[in-house]
């Protein structure tokens, strides 16, 4: 299963409001669509399981929704903490894949 | 307080071998999969490699298989990956992480450790 990531970039100004997309080559089940976020030198960290539940610590203006085939990373109003690279993740048939990431930068 | 400390990366030539290891602390280590997930210079995430808990079941990318193998100590809560006939196109940052099933996601991973492939 391919993951496509969109916008590739997006530009926002704190306090505005992000939204991502995950679309899928064939439908995933929600239960096995994960989001991370990574920032510059560091590992990824753990943001949204199962499409829509936040992990532990994360707050709550992330928010993750959608099914089957599209996906969405809501980040509800922009933080300087929130500037990042996200990742979409799929589980299926033992085997992991990534989406290619989106990269929210201030505008 | 799950803690993941990977080592081992460095220069290797092409076709060459190295061993990667993932020193695991804060929880019942036998008690989870791990995985290897790598990431290219400038690049996204890539899975590379999963192992059972008990170490009884392994998966491989296709890009990977025949050439890398995971294996773990649990004894020793150590995760490692041999990487051999190593190609330019394996040079990243390889980190291990913490495998949640039956969900299959990553809820924890290590800081990361570099491997370069050049002559």
């Amino acid at each position: 299963i391919v993951l496509t990531q969109s916008p590739g970039t997006l530009s926002l100004s704190p306090g505005e409001r992000a939204t991502l997309s995950c679309r899928a080559s064939q439908s995933v089940s929600s239960t096995f669509l994960t989001w991370y976020q990574q920032k510059p030198g560091q590992a990824p960290r753990l943001l949204i399981y199962g499409a829509a539940s936040r992990a532990t610590g994360i707050p709550d203006r992330f928010s993750g929704s959608g099914s089957g085939t599209e996906f969405t990373l809501t980040i509800s109003r922009l933080e300087p903490d929130d500037y990042a690279v996200y990742y979409c993740q799929q589980y299926g048939g033992l085997l992991w894949t990534f989406g290619q990431g989106t990269k929210v930068e201030i505008k | 307080e799950v803690q993941l400390l990977d080592s081992g990366g460095g220069l290797v030539q092409p076709g060459g071998s190295l061993r990667l290891s993932c020193t695991a602390s804060g929880f019942t280590f036998s008690g989870d999969a791990m995985s290897w997930v790598r990431q290219a210079p400038g690049k996204g995430l890539e899975w590379v490699s999963t192992i059972s808990g008990r170490g009884g079941s392994t998966q491989y990318a296709d890009s990977v298989k025949g050439r890398f193998t995971i294996s773990r100590d649990n004894s020793k809560s150590t995760l490692y990956l041999q990487m051999s006939s190593l190609r330019s196109e394996d040079a990243a940052v390889y980190y291990c992480a913490k495998l949640h099933l039956p969900d299959g996601y990553f809820d924890e991973w290590g800081q990361g450790t570099l491997v370069t492939v050049s002559s």
